[in-house]
């Protein structure tokens, strides 16, 4: 089983510049997640989908801070614009709900990341 | 309030050693669930272990074991004769039912020597 994709791997942008980042989750999870990683810390969740709709994007800066996820497959998560405080990985995670019903505690299976530094 | 720590924040050992990580957490919620990840150099978070608030019975999967204890609140992840591909960093996380967000440590960095 295909796990979860990211691209691109590496990003290297001038402060100010956009940029965007994919991810497929695995085949069938409905749920997406992207997570900021800074250097040194547990990764801290920026924006939550339900299939095609947001569950919590509650810590997302949304004045420079976008996703989507619009067929309920893949999605794409961009800064716009860019600040030097933006270097960090950005993680991409989904789960299946167990059962019927969403269950809000299903383990998240995470892609590679795409690490990106702004200069 | 719910909290993760990882107070060791980095830990070196020699191949064969076994090492022990430590995870705390804190939540008012009865049913939550624990998590390990293994971060290796490469980026990937890979899902190790999940454990519900209601099962207290330790786990074995080969040279992994993790002690859960209620009493202490901990889940501490221990490695058996630790291998050079064992060098990670290692997430403990929590997930309680009612907060429905899932919260790292700030990870222990393991590095075991030839």
């Amino acid at each position: 089983e295909a796990g979860v994709a990211q691209s691109p791997r590496y990003k290297i942008i001038e402060k100010r510049q956009s940029v965007a980042f994919w991810c497929n989750p695995i085949s069938g999870h409905a749920t997406l997640y992207w997570y900021q990683q800074i250097l040194g810390q547990g990764p801290k969740l920026l924006i939550q989908f339900q299939n095609n709709g947001v569950v919590d994007d509650s810590q997302l800066p949304k004045d420079r801070f976008s996703a989507e996820r619009l067929k309920g497959v893949d999605s794409t998560l961009k800064i716009q614009p860019a600040k030097l405080e933006d270097s960090a990985v950005y993680l991409c995670a989904s789960s299946l709900p167990m059962g019927g019903d969403w269950d809000r505690t299903d383990t998240q299976y995470f892609g590679p990341g795409t690490r990106l530094t702004v200069l | 309030a719910q909290k993760v720590t990882q107070a060791q924040t980095e830990i070196s050992v020699v191949e064969k050693e076994d090492v022990t990580l430590d995870c705390v957490y804190e939540t008012r919620d009865t049913t939550y669930y624990l998590f390990w990840y293994k971060q290796p150099p490469s980026g990937e978070l890979v899902f190790l272990i999940r454990r519900n608030s209601f099962d207290e019975q330790n786990e074995i999967s080969g040279r992994y074991s993790w002690n859960f204890q209620k009493s202490t609140s901990s889940f501490n992840f221990t490695i058996t004769a630790s291998q050079v591909v064992d060098s990670a960093v290692y997430f403990c996380a929590l997930n309680s039912y009612n907060t429905d967000k899932l919260i790292f440590g700030t990870g222990t960095r393991l590095q075991v020597f030839p």
